[in-house]
């Protein structure tokens, strides 16, 4: 089993349609989670935290579910500029900051 | 307000050549990372380092050595570059514990 799991896509929506992501991860003890948005040939850039109780910045709303063990990316009223990769990211807080990266959603938002 | 910055952003070299891609950030982050992007295997975590003069292995580090004389800066040295090391190259650094990371733009190497 991967450390993290995404699922790739595409996903292609309308604008202004909601879509959400989730993302599984292996290690139980995992203590911190973000979610970063990577543009076509970019960098990787701070999307959001993931706070356990849930959190919500804007349009976008992260969860975390430890039971479960995964962590989820709701985006509300989608739009164009929205389209890119969203990596899921853990740190899998083995001692040090061991973050492992998901290999990415893809989200196409069209007019 | 530089942040993390690479260089090159483009490099193409041929097989055996050897090179150094170079990172430095500006935010007194001790912790700095590489990683290798390569399509459907998201980022990989080639070499760390917690603080100056501290390194260590990540999960692809054959081929790679790296070294932290200073906070700011760690590069990445490809000793005898192969095909298989083409890829996008990006340098990263923390403040560690649960903090996010911050990218430079990325290295795009070529190997032939």
């Amino acid at each position: 089993r991967k450390e993290v799991e995404q699922d790739p896509g595409p996903f292609n929506v309308p604008e202004g349609a909601t879509v959400a992501f989730n993302c599984t991860y292996s290690n139980s003890a995992s203590q911190s989670f973000f979610w970063y948005r990577q543009d076509c040939r970019k960098e990787p850039k701070l999307l959001m935290s993931v706070y356990s109780s849930g959190n919500e910045d804007g349009r976008f709303t992260a969860q975390l579910n430890r039971a479960s063990q995964y962590i989820s990316l709701l985006i509300r009223d989608s739009k164009l500029s929205d389209s890119a990769t969203y990596l899921c990211v853990v740190n899998m807080n083995t001692g040090f900051q061991k973050l492992v990266f998901g290999t990415g959603t893809r989200l196409l938002v069209s007019p | 307000n530089a942040g993390v910055t690479q260089t090159p952003k483009f490099q193409v070299l041929k097989t055996g050549q050897s090179m150094t891609l170079q990172c430095a950030q500006d935010m007194n982050h001790e912790y700095m990372s590489w990683y290798r992007q390569d399509p459907g295997m998201g980022l990989r975590l080639i070499h760390y380092s917690v603080g100056a003069g501290i390194t260590d292995q990540g999960e692809v580090p054959n081929g790679y050595n790296v070294s932290r004389s200073t906070t700011e800066d760690f590069p990445l040295r490809l000793l005898s570059a192969a095909p298989s090391q083409t890829s996008v190259y990006f340098c990263a650094s923390s403040s560690g514990g649960r903090t996010p990371l911050h990218f430079g733009n990325g290295t795009r190497l070529t190997v032939t």
